[in-house]
């Protein structure tokens, strides 16, 4: 099955500073890679996602960039604020149908 | 649109009893995913479900786990004889059938399951 891989476990940055968060894949057929906030006792939520046609894109602060050739892709938050602490999942797309998760970043923004 | 609907929220079982987890998907979505998420842990794939069929069950247990999604009502994960290493946040999501190649997939609040 797909192994997903995410770097590192824990980010701690002061407000105001960005935060990037790297994800590694196996399954070279992935074709979608979504990016999902969770906060504490909640649910995880879509925040951004690419598909393997296109390099980068950015919503607002919020960007995330793939390297098909490396299978990895990143999320990268800028003018981090405090409500970007979460643990943020990234995910491919495996098989028919389904998704695979890494193990979650816990990003800090420290006041 | 109320968003997927998770119940209970909530759930306390003693070690043998069982368990039973509800799922009712986004209005108009026909796909429905069950994952399972340990503390301090990442979302595990468990089951895919479509009306009235496991299209993908290689995430579950191979036994006392089981996972329906019929024709009318919500989907079910039930845990029989549960023991201490179930207790877990069990997350359902659903999509409106086309994959997750092409869509995001819209999680409910989870079930958190504890066992005694």
């Amino acid at each position: 099955g797909e192994n997903v891989e995410q770097h590192p476990s824990t980010l701690s940055v002061q407000e105001g500073d960005s935060a990037v968060i790297k994800c590694t894949y196996s399954d070279s057929a992935s074709n979608y890679f979504p990016w999902y906030k969770q906060e504490l006792g909640k649910r995880p939520q879509l925040i951004i996602d690419i598909r393997s046609n296109v390099g980068e894109k950015k919503d607002q602060r919020i960007a995330v960039t793939l390297n098909k050739t490396a299978k990895h892709f990143s999320l990268h938050i800028t003018e981090t604020q405090p409500e970007d602490s979460a643990v943020y999942f990234c995910a491919s797309s495996y098989g028919n149908n389904r998704l695979a998760f890494g193990k979650g970043n816990q990003v800090v923004v420290i006041p | 649109n109320a968003g997927v609907m998770q119940n209970p929220r909530h759930l306390v079982r003693r070690r043998g009893q069982e368990a039973r987890l509800r799922c009712s998907p986004m209005k108009g979505h026909s796909h429905v995913y069950w994952y399972r998420q340990l503390p301090e842990e990442g979302l595990k794939f468990m089951v895919y479900l479509q009306k009235e069929n496991i299209i993908d069950e290689s995430g579950m247990p191979k036994e006392r786990f089981s996972a329906e999604f019929p024709k009318e009502g919500p989907s079910i994960l039930r845990i029989q004889q549960v023991v201490r290493g179930d207790s877990a946040a069990y997350f359902c999501a659903s999509s409106p059938g086309t994959s997750p190649n092409t869509g995001e997939l819209f999680f409910g609040e989870g079930s958190r399951l504890t066992v005694l």
